[in-house]
């Protein structure tokens, strides 16, 4: 079993829709979590860090933890098509050990 | 959030050179650098783990006298690829940990190198 398991899509959506992104994972070690967007060509820029359960809001961008579960999930309001990347979850231990999902690629049509 | 530069953003060269790639945090000390690889339409692959003034711990399976890592200051990390052939082309990126007990992880914009 993987660590993390995350959809490769892609994920088509009309623009304006919301957007669900999710990762599970199996080991309660990790206690951080992190979503990054990454455009093609391009390094990972890191659009949400969460560290408790519950939901965390910036801008359109939502993350929710929950620990109990082991789910994260990225929801992203009212869609762009510059929002089409490919997503990646991260997970981060107290040790400092991280890992990554293998990336949700989006796609928002105009 | 922080930002991490990382030079050349591409690179072509001739099989059998070398080449050097530095990454830097411009605006946080980072004591931890990590070097990954990344194939078209995959994830990211971790290649090392470079913590200042020590030596990098790299990933079973990457050489480590093919891919050397030096880590000599808390901003400047640099990756070359020593001898390089076809088939290490790749998109190479770099991220820094910030340390201040967060520990969130910002990336490089990525090298492309390309060897003919």
């Amino acid at each position: 079993q993987k660590e993390v398991e995350q959809d490769p899509g892609p994920l088509s959506v009309p623009e304006g829709a919301i957007v669900s992104l999710n990762c599970t994972y199996s080991n309660s070690a990790f206690q951080y979590f992190m979503w990054y967007r990454q455009y093609s060509r391009k390094g990972p820029e890191l659009l949400m860090y969460t560290y408790s359960s519950g939901n965390k809001e910036d801008g359109r961008f939502t993350a929710q933890v929950d620990k109990s579960s082991k789910y994260i999930s990225l929801f992203i309001r009212d869609s762009q098509p510059s929002d089409s990347a490919t997503y990646l979850c991260a997970l981060r231990s107290g040790t400092y050990k991280y890992i990554f999902g293998t990336g949700t690629r989006l796609k928002v049509l105009a | 959030g922080a930002v991490v530069s990382q030079h050349p953003s591409w690179v072509i060269c001739k099989s059998g050179t070398s080449v050097k790639i530095e990454c830097r945090s411009l605006d946080f000390q980072a004591t931890t650098m990590f070097w990954y690889r990344q194939f078209p339409k995959q994830s990211l692959m971790l290649m090392a783990t470079s913590n200042e003034g020590s030596k990098a711990t790299y990933e079973q399976g990457v050489e480590k006298d093919k891919f050397l890592i030096n880590h000599a200051s808390l901003t400047l990390s640099t990756l070359t690829v020593t001898s390089a052939h076809p088939e290490d082309s790749s998109f190479y990126i770099c991220s820094a940990r910030y340390g201040r007990g967060t520990g969130e992880l910002f990336f490089g914009e990525g090298s492309r190198l390309t060897v003919l």
